[in-house]
């Protein structure tokens, strides 16, 4: 199952900051914070990830609570290419697998 | 980064017939892992491809289903095998290549449908 939980659907305007939570209440001390997000028909493309400081790149930044249960992906000017399914895991050490959830299908509007 | 190729990018095959799907990195890459993408769902994790051993699958996948093989580190296949039209969907190729961050990289998917 699952360990994040997502809403599934969210809408922004165009030129606004798109925030995407997650939820991972359950989240161990060693589990990374990863986004991802799947454009139709691609495959998933690497966002951001954290631990627990706030990160920030050159796509979006990650904002993850002092307790760790939940977490938000902002993309700050969204653009209607931001249009896509965003993706929030938990990863432990090296070579563990990935589970995805439901993800957020983000709408970015015109 | 690790740039992935997967072949083919689409097919559409008979009921009862099998499709090999290949999966080909730039480098070398401990893990592989093959995922599933029915229509509008999420990803579910098929199976875990080490090289040199069996491959590790998850609850309600088989290797009688979906035999795979990893001979080196930059190569895969999953083998959809008696396909049925329930096995419509997307076939995706990852890696994680363990450098310093354990972010998984993606191939462009097979898109499979079965008639």
């Amino acid at each position: 199952d699952a360990k994040t939980t997502q809403p599934p659907s969210m809408d922004c305007a165009e030129g606004r900051a798109a925030n995407l939570p997650c939820n991972h209440s359950t989240i161990s001390g060693n589990e990374y914070v990863y986004w991802y997000r799947q454009i139709h028909s691609q495959g998933p493309q690497y966002i951001i990830h954290g631990l627990k400081n706030n990160e920030t790149n050159e796509m979006a930044s990650l904002i993850i609570t002092e307790d760790r249960k939940s977490s938000t992906l902002i993309l700050p000017h969204a653009t209607l290419r931001d249009t896509a399914v965003y993706y929030c895991t938990l990863t432990g050490r090296s070579y563990q697998k990935v589970t995805f959830g439901t993800g957020t299908k983000l709408q970015v509007i015109p | 980064s690790a740039v992935i190729s997967q072949k083919p990018s689409r097919d559409i095959c008979q009921r009862g017939t099998s499709l090999t799907i290949q999966c080909q990195v730039d480098s070398q890459v401990t893990m592989m892992f093959w995922y599933r993408q029915q229509p509008g769902q999420s990803l579910t994790l098929i199976a875990t491809a080490n090289q040199g051993s069996e491959a590790t699958y998850e609850s309600g996948f088989v290797i009688d289903k979906f035999p795979i093989s990893r001979p080196n580190l930059t190569f895969s296949t999953l083998t959809v095998s008696n396909m049925s039209p329930e096995d419509s969907s997307i076939y995706l190729c990852s890696v994680e290549t363990g450098q310093g961050g354990e972010k998984l990289f993606f191939g462009s998917g097979t898109q499979l449908s079965v008639l």
